[in-house]
């Protein structure tokens, strides 16, 4: 099947620094990627829709201005958690659909801590 | 988007038994999907029903689904150790990839050897 890779699958960090997180489609392009958020014990939550070429659209209740999106090709999207809190200490995964499929290949997760 | 529940929220069943977990949605749907996640990884995708049908099968799993109950089930058969995880249920409301996922709450199966 599809493969989606994150990279880091870990990132620890400092309060107030900037962390960046990527999520690639490594055999088949995607002009769409989604980044869901769980926090430990919950369900995933999604934040954000990457749209390659175009601004991200953001689930009510999430900032545009903390967490950056940018799709810069059809198979690759960054997501930056910036000026990190430790409340923003998560697993984050994105997840990418396979053109004129209904499956969506997610990741393997990036956990963040921030410290 | 609002999530959906699932129950049990943890189950804890014999190695070899049936587990069957269930799932109900708010909205009119186009598929609903269930993975499984392992703990502190990436989910895997299990099974997807569309809303035009009733029930599917792969391998050991069953999933039904009932669009004027807004609910789902999933059933997995002779139960084993390695089916330990995590299973939510995901709904979709556009189909082909045009929208995020709705995730359940999601369901913890404990298979005791």
């Amino acid at each position: 099947g599809a493969v989606v890779s994150q990279h880091p699958s870990w990132v620890i960090c400092k309060s107030g620094t900037s962390v960046k997180i990527e999520c690639r489609s490594l055999d088949f392009q995607a002009t769409t990627m989604f980044w869901y958020r769980q926090f430990p014990k919950q369900s995933l939550m999604l934040m954000a829709t990457s749209n390659e070429g175009s601004k991200a659209t953001y689930e009510q209740g999430v900032e545009k201005d903390k967490f950056l999106i940018n799709h810069a090709s059809l198979t690759l999207s960054t997501l930056t958690v910036t000026s990190a809190h430790p409340e923003d200490s998560s697993f984050y995964i994105c997840s990418a659909p396979q053109r004129n499929t209904d499956t969506q290949y997610f990741g393997p997760g990036t956990r963040l801590t921030v410290l | 988007s609002q999530q959906g529940e699932e129950d049990p929220q943890a189950l804890s069943i014999q190695e070899g038994e049936n587990a069957t977990m269930n799932c109900s949605y708010k909205t009119s749907i186009n598929n609903l999907q269930w993975y499984r996640q392992n703990s502190g990884r990436g989910l895997v995708h299990l099974i997807l029903i569309r809303s035009n049908e009733r029930e599917k099968h792969s391998g050991r799993l069953r999933v039904t689904l009932d669009t004027s109950k807004k609910s789902s089930s999933l059933l997995i058969t002779a139960s084993r150790a390695a089916d330990t995880a995590s299973y939510f249920c995901a709904t979709s409301y556009s189909g082909g990839g045009a929208d995020g996922l709705t995730f359940g709450k999601g369901t913890h199966l404990i298979i005791q050897p």
